[in-house]
C-alpha cells in the first residue's frame, strides 16, 4: 500500500494553457475522487468514479473541466482553457467501496495560472 | 447532507487532551460523523467516524450526543503534530461517496 499518488506535484501554466493532472490510487479501492482547495478554504468536491464509470459531477466543474479513468484504476483531470479562478490545490481520494466512505487523500497538485 | 458548526479555532498545550466540538443538529438517522484532518500542504487524512455510538481508535475517540445532534473529537494527549485544521463531516443516506468539508476548526497545540 502506498497510498494516493498525484503527479505533478505543481504545475505553474499560462492563462488559456491547458493542463492535466494524474491520480493513482490504492490498489483495488474502487472508488476515486476528485477535490479543489483554495487558499484558507476547506476542500471542495469536483466528481468521483466508481470503477470506470463517472457517478456524480459538482456544478463547480464546468465544461472545461474533464475527467476520467479509462480501466478503473488511474484518473486524469484535464482542465482547457485555464484562467486564474483556477489557481488552486487539486486533491484525489481513493477508498475500497461505496459502503467504506474513509477516503485517503493524495499530497495534492498545486496550479498556479498565470 | 447535514450541516456541521465548528469553532474557527482552538489552541492546546502539548500533553493535554484537545476536545473539538461540532453541532450537527439537523443530521438524519442514516448520516454518519466523520472527522478528518489537514495538516499544511498535505491532503486530508481520516481520523474517524461514528453513527450514535462512542468511538475509539489508536488516534483519537468520538463522543456522540444521544440526540446525535453534536459530537466531541478527542485526542487525549497532543503533540505539536497534531497541529492541523479539523474538520467534522456529516455524510451518507443518499450521498453516500463525497465529503462536504466546511471551514473547519484550526488546532494549534503549543509547546
Amino acid at each position: 500500500d502506498t497510498g494516493v499518488s498525484q503527479d505533478p506535484r505543481h504545475k505553474i501554466t499560462k492563462r488559456g494553457q491547458n493542463v492535466t493532472f494524474r491520480c493513482d490510487p490504492i490498489s483495488e479501492h474502487n472508488r476515486l475522487y476528485w477535490y479543489r482547495q483554495t487558499l484558507g478554504q476547506g476542500p471542495e468536491f469536483l466528481t468521483y468514479f466508481q470503477n470506470e464509470a463517472q457517478l456524480e459531477k459538482s456544478r463547480l466543474l464546468s465544461d472545461r473541466f474533464s475527467a476520467e479513468r479509462p480501466k478503473g484504476s488511474f484518473s486524469t483531470l484535464e482542465i482547457q482553457r485555464t484562467e486564474q479562478g483556477d489557481s488552486a490545490m487539486y486533491l484525489c481520494a481513493s477508498s475500497r467501496s461505496w459502503t467504506e466512505n474513509i477516503q485517503y487523500f493524495g499530497a495534492g497538485t498545486r496550479l498556479s495560472v498565470l | 447532507d447535514a450541516k456541521t458548526t465548528q469553532p474557527p479555532s482552538m489552541d492546546c498545550a502539548e500533553g493535554r487532551a484537545a476536545n473539538l466540538p461540532c453541532n450537527h443538529s439537523t443530521i438524519s438517522g442514516n448520516e454518519y460523523v466523520y472527522w478528518y484532518r489537514q495538516i499544511h500542504s498535505q491532503g486530508p487524512q481520516y481520523i474517524i467516524h461514528g453513527l450514535k455510538n462512542n468511538e475509539t481508535n489508536e488516534m483519537a475517540s468520538l463522543i456522540i450526543t444521544e440526540d446525535r445532534k453534536s459530537s466531541t473529537l478527542i485526542l487525549p494527549h497532543a503533540t505539536l503534530r497534531d497541529t492541523a485544521v479539523y474538520y467534522c463531516i456529516v455524510c451518507g443516506g443518499t450521498s453516500y461517496g463525497k465529503l462536504t468539508f466546511g471551514q473547519g476548526t484550526i488546532l494549534t497545540v503549543h509547546p
